[in-house]
């Protein structure tokens, strides 16, 4: 079955450091990835996807992701992190049984000024 | 452009009683997808609908959860008799499946659900 792993249930950093945001997966086949944030009482916002090609994938709100093959990782990170990157942060794989997304469990990240 | 609506966004109703939830996806997208987010938790299939189809109803308890999604395109979702362990968040997507399983999700806010 395809699954995702989040191994960190929350991540504080600094405002103005480098984040990451970390997620190992297992599939068969060709891995179809993907971040989403969640705020506060509010539905998943998609992020970023790797489907093929580069494997530093840039997405929305200066977020970007690298995936690895050899690490079966695909981390979540960003340069310079903003107090409004606080938020719950979910890493999905598509599923064997079609097109719907399995999740991980989440890590809340933590922004302080 | 409008993004998935789902209402109502809280419900708070006793056990045993029933809850319905509404859906309208994002005009054009085929395949609609109802997960059921428990707190601290991620996402969990529920219901994926092709069209009016439901093509994958494995997770849905079906002894109390029901689903339509009526000439493909609002779609509800049903308990009844609600439990206390279904407090959670029921969330709807919606999906273009148009480029070969590579399409994102779209996600409504969701509805709360608490059951006393």
């Amino acid at each position: 079955a395809q699954s995702v792993a989040q191994p960190e249930d929350q991540v504080n950093v600094a405002e103005g450091n480098p984040l990451t945001v970390k997620c190992t997966y297992s599939v068969s086949g060709n891995p179809y990835l993907f971040w989403y944030v969640q705020y506060p009482n509010r539905g998943l916002q998609f992020l970023l996807k790797y489907i093929t090609g580069d494997n530093l994938v840039k997405g929305s709100y200066g977020f970007e992701a690298e995936f690895n093959k050899s690490q079966t990782s695909f981390h979540l990170k960003k340069p310079s992190a903003l107090v409004s990157d606080s938020a719950l942060y979910f890493c999905a794989v598509r599923g064997g049984s079609g097109y719907a997304l399995n999740f991980g469990k989440g890590t809340s990240l933590l922004v302080t000024p | 452009e409008a993004g998935v609506v789902q209402s109502p966004r809280y419900k708070i109703i006793e056990k045993k009683q029933p809850v319905a939830f509404w859906c309208n996806p994002i005009s054009g997208h085929n395949t609609l997808y109802w997960y059921l987010q428990n707190l601290g938790q991620g996402p969990e299939l529920l219901i994926r609908y092709e069209n009016e189809e439901a093509v994958d109803d494995s997770q849905l308890p079906k002894d109390r959860f029901s689903a339509e999604r009526l000439k493909g395109v609002d779609s509800t979702l049903k308990i009844q008799p609600a439990e206390l362990g279904d407090s959670a968040v029921y969330l709807c997507a919606s999906s273009l499946e148009d480029d070969v399983s590579t399409g994102e999700l779209f996600f409504g806010e969701g509805s709360r659900l608490t059951v006393l």
